[in-house]
């Protein structure tokens, strides 16, 4: 199952963009990357999934290189309420896919 | 409507005791989780069912047991709880395929084992 590495927190300011890269050095060929916000006292929540290039939807984006061990969720930006843990996860969607959160990035928006 | 629903969302008991959380959702999915995040935050799975059949058993003590009467339902079952084991235990679901990794969270049971 690919690890994921994430930086243990970042800071920002409102209106900013936020970058977090997440690394996946042993990405399988079948894998796809997953995104995941969390508040505190809530269950994470999906924000965005991609397999290669550029996926956007209507709060973030992602990028994925070509060889797709790394992957960078985008946050345009950035409001007080974006203050959260983002968690990263790979996995391939079959059945026994043990989809495991690594620590995630903790983003404090900063007024 | 809510999509995952977890019961209770708080959970104050003694060590030794028995307690149990159920979870439900009405997305329609076929499978179902457990995960475990203790006070460090780190998400753990403990368990997965896709149609009533257990997928996935992590190292989890035989005291944590799992029911899963129908697709829509998962229980987590715990005997002679334990000070380690005070968590937020969070129930999700997903319907296997491309959209296996988008998991739905219900917002989870803090249990607090004193």
């Amino acid at each position: 199952l690919a690890k994921t590495t994430q930086p243990i927190s970042m800071d920002s300011y409102e209106g900013q963009e936020v970058n977090i890269t997440c690394s996946h050095n042993n990405i399988a060929t079948n894998d796809y990357i997953t995104w995941y916000q969390q508040f505190p006292s809530q269950g994470p929540r999906f924000i965005i999934q991609g397999y290669k290039t550029k996926v956007t939807n209507e709060v973030a984006s992602l990028f994925i290189p070509a060889d797709r061990k790394s992957s960078t969720l985008s946050l345009p930006r950035v409001s007080l309420s974006d203050t959260a843990v983002y968690y990263c996860l790979v996995g391939d969607g079959a059945a026994g896919n043990k989809l495991t959160f690594g620590g995630g990035t903790r983003v404090l928006v900063k007024p | 409507d809510t999509a995952v629903s977890q019961t209770p969302k708080y959970l104050v008991t003694q060590m030794g005791n028995d307690k149990s959380i159920k979870c439900e959702q009405n997305l329609g999915h076929d499978t179902m989780y457990w995960y475990k995040q203790d006070s460090k935050k780190f998400l753990k799975i403990m368990f997965s069912y896709n149609n009533k059949e257990l997928i996935i058993n992590e190292t989890v003590p035989n005291r944590f047991s799992p029911k899963s009467p129908d697709k829509a339902h998962l229980n987590l079952h715990i005997n002679s709880l334990e000070l380690g084991d005070s968590a937020v235990y969070f129930c999700a679901s997903s319907q296997l395929g491309s959209g296996a990794n988008v998991l739905t969270f219900g917002a989870g049971s803090r249990l607090t084992v004193l």
